[in-house]
């Protein structure tokens, strides 16, 4: 099946910092891509659209200086989360559609924590 | 906007005992899915119900997607320690997905 990779799978950091987090189709070309959130014993949240060569689309809520998305190419689609906090520690998840199904596949997940 | 509720949140079995979990969504859906996410990975699709009404199986897993396309379920049958993971139900398409707040199980030896 369809495999996403993301990249890093953990990363720490300082709050005020900066954060890109990279998503990658690898065996399949991807013109949309999505973004969610977990918490802890929560389930997963949509946080944005990410649209190849157009401006992504941010959920009810999310801030987009804040989760800046960039889809520079058809297998590629980075989030950065500018300017840390510890309220921004959580797993951040991607996903892109199914090329014959009508699903998502999942990239293995960042978890991030802000100190 | 749309909401898909699950229940039980948690759900504790000895092995062998079957797990039943609930998925109601607020609107009629297009089709139904269900994803399994194992203790710290990410969700991995299960299957896809399209049909008012349908039963699919796999293994032990029993999935039902209701006559009203509100509502579905999974029950798993004999439970075993790899079956522990929260279940997922999502609403939607690829495109749209709305998934329901999950049913972590966990099954003790």
């Amino acid at each position: 099946g369809a495999v996403v990779s993301q990249h890093p799978s953990r990363v720490i950091c300082k709050s005020g910092t900066s954060v890109k987090i990279e998503c990658r189709s690898l065996d399949f070309q991807a013109t949309t891509m999505f973004w969610y959130r977990q918490f802890p014993k929560q389930s997963l949240m949509l946080m944005a659209t990410s649209n190849e060569g157009s401006k992504a689309t941010y959920e009810q809520g999310v801030e987009k200086d804040k989760f800046l998305i960039n889809h520079a190419s058809l297998t590629l689609s980075t989030l950065t989360v500018t300017s840390a906090h510890p309220e921004d520690s959580s797993f951040y998840i991607c996903s892109a559609p199914g090329q014959a199904t009508d699903t998502q596949y999942f990239g293995p997940g960042t978890r991030l924590t802000v100190l | 906007g749309q909401q898909v509720m699950q229940i039980p949140q948690y759900q504790h079995v000895q092995e062998g005992e079957d797990f039943t979990t609930y998925c109601n969504s607020s609107t009629t859906l297009s089709n139904i899915q269900w994803y399994k996410q194992r203790p710290g990975g990410h969700p991995v699709f299960l299957i896809q119900l399209v049909k008012s009404g349908e039963v699919k199986k796999q293994k032990r897993l029993t999935f039902q997607f209701g006559e009203a396309k509100k509502n579905s379920s999974l029950h798993i049958t004999a439970t075993q320690t790899t079956d522990v993971g929260t279940y997922f139900c999502a609403g939607g398409t690829a495109r749209q997905l709305t998934f329901g707040s999950g049913t972590q199980l966990t099954v003790l030896p």
